[in-house]
C-alpha cells in the first residue's frame, strides 16, 4: 500500500515571501499521479497542482510550483509571493495510475500560516 | 463548475443513532468516495464507488456502510453511531479511467456524536 509523509504540521511564512512545504510518499509503482490540494477555513478542497510520475518537467501553475525527485519519492511545493489568502491546511496526495478507482492517498497535511 | 453537495455542514446525533450523511454530484462523475478527515492523520478513506449499486471498503470501512442507487448519490451511514466517529466527513467524485482524473469536493460535514 502506498503512504503519504508529510513532516511539517505547521508552517508561517512573512506575506510576499516564499515558503516550501514538503512531502514524501512510498510506492513500488512507476506510474502515478501526485496532487496538492489546499483547504481554506471554508473547508472547501481544492485542487493546486498536479504532476504525472512519467514527465521529467516539474509542473507549475501561477505562483505555485513543484520539486518532484521521483528517485527520492519527494514531491515538495513551492508557494512565491505569497499571499494572505494562500493560508490554509495544504494536502499531499498519490493517485495510482493502474487504480481504476480513482482513490487518492493523503499525506497528514500541513497548516500554513501567512503573516502580514 | 463542478458541484459535489453534501447535506449538511454541521450535524449533531446522539450514540446509538442511525446517521445519514448524503452527497450529490453534478458532472456524471462514475467514482464517489468518502473520506474521514482528523487533525494530522489527513484524509482516509472509508468507502469508494465506481458505479451504481458498486462499492469498495477504503481504509477505514468499519462501523460505516454506503448507498449508491443513482449514479449521482452516494450516501454514507452510520448504523449506531458511536463517539470515536466524532469527524469532519468529506465527499468526493471524479471521472473513470481518465489521463487525469483529480477529484472535486464537497464542503465536508462535520459531525459530532454525543
Amino acid at each position: 500500500a502506498q503512504t503519504v509523509t508529510q513532516s511539517q504540521p505547521e508552517m508561517s511564512v512573512q506575506e510576499a515571501e516564499t515558503v516550501t512545504l514538503s512531502c514524501t510518499y512510498d510506492t513500488s509503482e512507476s506510474d502515478y499521479y501526485l496532487f496538492w490540494y489546499k483547504q481554506p477555513p471554508s473547508r472547501q478542497m481544492i485542487l493546486v497542482i498536479r504532476q504525472e510520475a512519467y514527465k521529467q518537467q516539474n509542473a507549475t501553475e501561477n505562483r505555485f510550483s513543484v520539486n518532484f525527485q521521483k528517485a527520492a519519492k519527494s514531491f515538495s511545493l513551492k508557494i512565491s509571493d505569497s499571499q494572505l489568502g494562500d493560508a490554509a491546511m495544504y494536502f499531499c496526495a498519490y493517485r495510482s495510475r493502474n487504480n481504476a478507482g480513482n482513490m487518492l492517498t493523503f499525506g497528514g497535511g500541513t497548516r500554513l500560516m501567512v503573516k502580514p | 463548475d463542478v458541484k459535489v453537495t453534501q447535506s449538511s455542514r454541521y450535524l449533531v446525533k446522539r450514540t446509538g443513532e442511525k446517521v445519514f450523511l448524503e452527497c450529490v454530484q453534478d458532472m456524471d462523475h462514475e467514482n464517489m468516495f468518502w473520506y474521514r478527515q482528523d487533525p494530522g492523520l489527513g484524509l482516509r478513506l472509508i468507502y469508494f464507488s465506481y458505479d451504481v449499486k458498486m462499492k469498495e471498503k477504503g481504509d477505514i470501512p468499519e462501523g460505516y456502510s454506503v448507498s449508491r442507487e443513482k449514479k449521482e448519490r452516494f450516501s454514507l451511514i452510520l448504523e449506531s453511531a458511536s463517539t470515536n466517529q466524532t469527524s469532519m466527513y468529506l465527499c468526493a467524485s471524479s471521472f473513470l479511467d481518465r489521463v487525469i482524473a483529480e477529484a472535486f469536493f464537497g464542503q465536508g460535514t462535520r459531525l459530532t456524536v454525543v
